[in-house]
């Protein structure tokens, strides 16, 4: 199967701060990744879509000055929480595809926690 | 997103019975379906796929079936182990869309 990495595997920041979130993708090259949020005890929700060479496209409810994507090349994509609160405390997952039109592959995902 | 959503929050089973989890899903359009297994604080582990051209497909130890008159999915695991402990999530999307969206999870337990 193909590997996604996360970095960090965990983060704990104050409120107001902005945290970056790297998801790549190990063996293979993504044009498209997607980022997941995911409370304790709740389910997998879709944040956003990130494009390799166009912007983002967010999910209805998702702030996107809130939660800048970028995705910088074919293998990475970053997401910023901007001016963290302790509500954004949650489990980030980011996931790829490794060819249009195939399963998805998860990274680990990267626990924030913002006190 | 769609609406997905499993019929069980919980499920308790005996090591070596077989274990049913089941899921529905809303939009017809959707045409893939995938069921991930997560372990307490990793990511969604992929178990198996299907697509809507399809009512059934086995993997190892592990049987989907897909019934889209009523928009039903289930995973059967077989021999289940304490291994197979987990929240089982299924995930329904269009496989050209690449987007997938998730269900409220199972937690499966496995009783030595």
């Amino acid at each position: 199967g193909a590997v996604v990495s996360q970095h960090p595997s965990r983060v704990i920041c104050k409120s107001g701060t902005s945290v970056k979130i790297e998801c790549r993708s190990l063996d293979f090259q993504a044009t498209t990744m997607f980022w997941y949020r995911q409370f304790p005890k709740q389910s997998l929700m879709l944040m956003a879509t990130s494009n390799e060479g166009s912007k983002a496209t967010y999910e209805q409810g998702v702030e996107k000055d809130k939660f800048l994507i970028n995705h910088a090349s074919l293998t990475l994509s970053t997401l910023t929480v901007t001016s963290a609160h302790p509500e954004d405390s949650s489990f980030y997952i980011c996931s790829a595809p490794k060819r249009r039109a195939d399963t998805q592959y998860f990274g680990p995902g990267t626990r924030l926690t913002v006190l | 997103g769609e609406s997905v959503g499993l019929h069980l929050p919980t499920l308790s089973v005996q090591e070596g019975d077989n274990s049913i989890i089941n899921c529905a899903y809303s939009n017809s359009a959707s045409d893939y379906f995938i069921w991930y297994k997560q372990e307490s604080g990793k990511g969604p582990q992929f178990i198996i796929d299907i697509r809507s051209n399809m009512d059934k497909r086995q993997g190892q130890r592990v049987t989907v079936l897909l019934n889209k008159t009523v928009k039903h999915l289930s995973l059967q695991i077989a021999a289940t182990q304490p291994g197979d402990s987990a929240v089982y999530f299924c995930a329904e999307g269009i496989l050209t869309g690449n987007q997938f969206y998730f269900g409220t999870g199972t937690s499966l337990t496995v009783i030595p």
